[in-house]
């Protein structure tokens, strides 16, 4: 099975802040990437696909990069409401593996 | 686009079968749009992906969990199935069903797990 590696595993920024969250593959995976947001108690909500796509509805201070076995989320400036965990996700091949996530705190 | 409500039992003990039940709304489970996901994260972890299945043919399982489970749809009442049997306290987690799609994107058909039920929690415990 693919390997998604995330880092940090946490982080603690401020509002307005820019944040950056990387994903590894233990192998190419194209950009077989999506990043999932997910609050204590809820269902993860899909930001960005294809690695760089936009999902519809979602925030443009969200965006992803990379390709091959790297890839990058960035939050261009940290709202309020962005503080939560941070999944990434590969469906390049089977099993679809995620990442462990990126706890994002209140420093 | 659809709607997704999981529901099982809350409690089970060791060595029981697991049945989950997702209810789709909003859409048919037999649309050759949509590839149903079963999804778990057990408290205070990250998410683990058990399986999918296409109602167009084709079933895909976690290699960890292939052994112990089985996705199915009824197609009928609308509604995907998640059974997980030989139970131990490691399969206490909340279960998540979800819903993905391929769109195009720069000419490539691209994969999104765009909509998720909102978990039902299981605990295995004697």
């Amino acid at each position: 099975a693919i390997q998604m590696t995330q880092s940090p595993s946490s982080l603690s920024a401020s509002v307005g802040d820019r944040v950056t969250i990387t994903c590894r593959a233990s192998q190419d995976i194209r950009n077989d990437l999506g990043w999932y947001q997910q609050k204590p108690g809820k269902a993860p909500k899909l930001l960005i696909y294809a690695a760089s796509t936009l999902q519809s509805g979602v925030p443009s201070r969200f965006s992803g990069s990379g390709s091959g076995t790297d890839f990058i989320l960035t939050i261009s400036s940290l709202q309020p409401e962005d503080f939560a965990t941070y999944y990434c996700l590969q469906d390049y091949n089977y099993p679809h593996t995620f990442g462990q996530g990126t706890k994002v705190d209140t420093k | 686009q659809v709607q997704l409500q999981e529901s099982g039992p809350r409690l089970m003990k060791p060595s029981q079968t697991l049945s989950l039940t997702c209810s789709v709304s909003g859409g048919s489970i037999r649309s050759d749009i949509y590839y149903w996901t079963w999804i778990r994260q057990p408290a205070g972890k990250g998410l683990e992906w058990i399986g999918r299945i296409y109602t167009g043919g084709s079933t895909n399982y976690s290699p960890s969990l292939k052994s112990r489970v089985t996705i199915s749809v009824d197609t009928s009442k609308n509604q995907l199935y998640l059974k997980v049997n030989s139970l131990t306290a490691a399969d206490t987690a909340v279960y998540f069903c979800a819903a993905g799609d391929y769109v195009v994107v720069n000419g490539v058909y691209t994969y999104r797990l765009d909509v998720w039920g909102q978990g039902t929690t299981v605990i295995v415990s004697s």
